[in-house]
């Protein structure tokens, strides 16, 4: 079992630019969230997708989108980019119980 | 509201000793805490949980207290090892209503030889 898996590992934009980050839930996991943590933070949640619909929000702009698929995979698109948006995005799965698993995160840097 | 807070940002402990990281929380409706390991590069992994009808829970060399009188929770670490240099957080996960983990701003924990 490869756990979740996240990818790109490491990634630069350009202010203004878009970006999508992927994400592959552990085997056997329907639920994905995501998670934005800063430098020195916590993580921050953004939201989480059940059966392709996101169910949950958090205080985040709606640059920040998403999606998952039938195979249970996500992705996280960030439209608009600002250097404040600079961070290492999680992503974890869970079978629907309240353990959660994390990937190893996508480090993004706007420049 | 919502937040869940660290104590120190920062905990040196000599390697061999016990460590005891310690979070506050407000919720008094919180039912849930998870304690996670972060190490450099890493997400978080998950380390032990308890519920808030419980006040104690016990795994390999980790020991979670929780007390609802005055929210607070604090994570032990028995024999501290090199291994266990990371970030620590506490979070919250009030599943019986939206399942979003909610987490604090971590301590770093330093392992002293």
């Amino acid at each position: 079992d490869a756990g979740v898996t996240q990818s790109p590992t490491h990634l630069i934009k350009t202010r203004g630019q878009q970006v999508t980050l992927r994400c592959s839930p552990k085997s056997g996991h329907d639920t994905v969230s995501w998670y934005q943590q800063a430098l020195g933070q916590g993580p921050q949640f953004i939201f989480q997708y059940y059966e392709e619909e996101e169910r949950q929000r958090g205080n985040f702009p709606d640059r920040f989108s998403g999606h998952q698929f039938p195979n249970y995979s996500s992705e996280l698109n960030v439209n608009a980019l600002l250097l404040g948006d600079s961070a290492l995005y999680l992503c974890a799965s869970s079978p629907g119980t309240l353990e959660a698993f994390f990937g190893q995160g996508t480090r993004l840097t706007v420049v | 509201g919502e937040s869940v807070g660290l104590h120190l940002p920062t905990l040196s402990v000599q390697e061999g000793d016990n460590s005891i990281i310690n979070c506050a929380y407000s919720n008094s409706a919180s039912d849930y805490f998870i304690w996670y390991k972060q190490e450099s590069g890493k997400g978080p992994q998950f380390i032990i949980d308890i519920r808030s009808n419980m006040d104690k829970r016990q795994g390999q060399r980790v020991t979670v207290l929780l007390n609802k009188t005055v929210k607070h929770l604090s994570l032990q670490i028995a024999a501290t090892q090199p291994g266990d240099s990371a970030v620590y957080f506490c979070a919250e996960n009030r599943a019986n209503r939206d399942d979003k983990i909610i987490f604090g701003k971590g301590t770093r924990l330093h392992i002293l030889p």
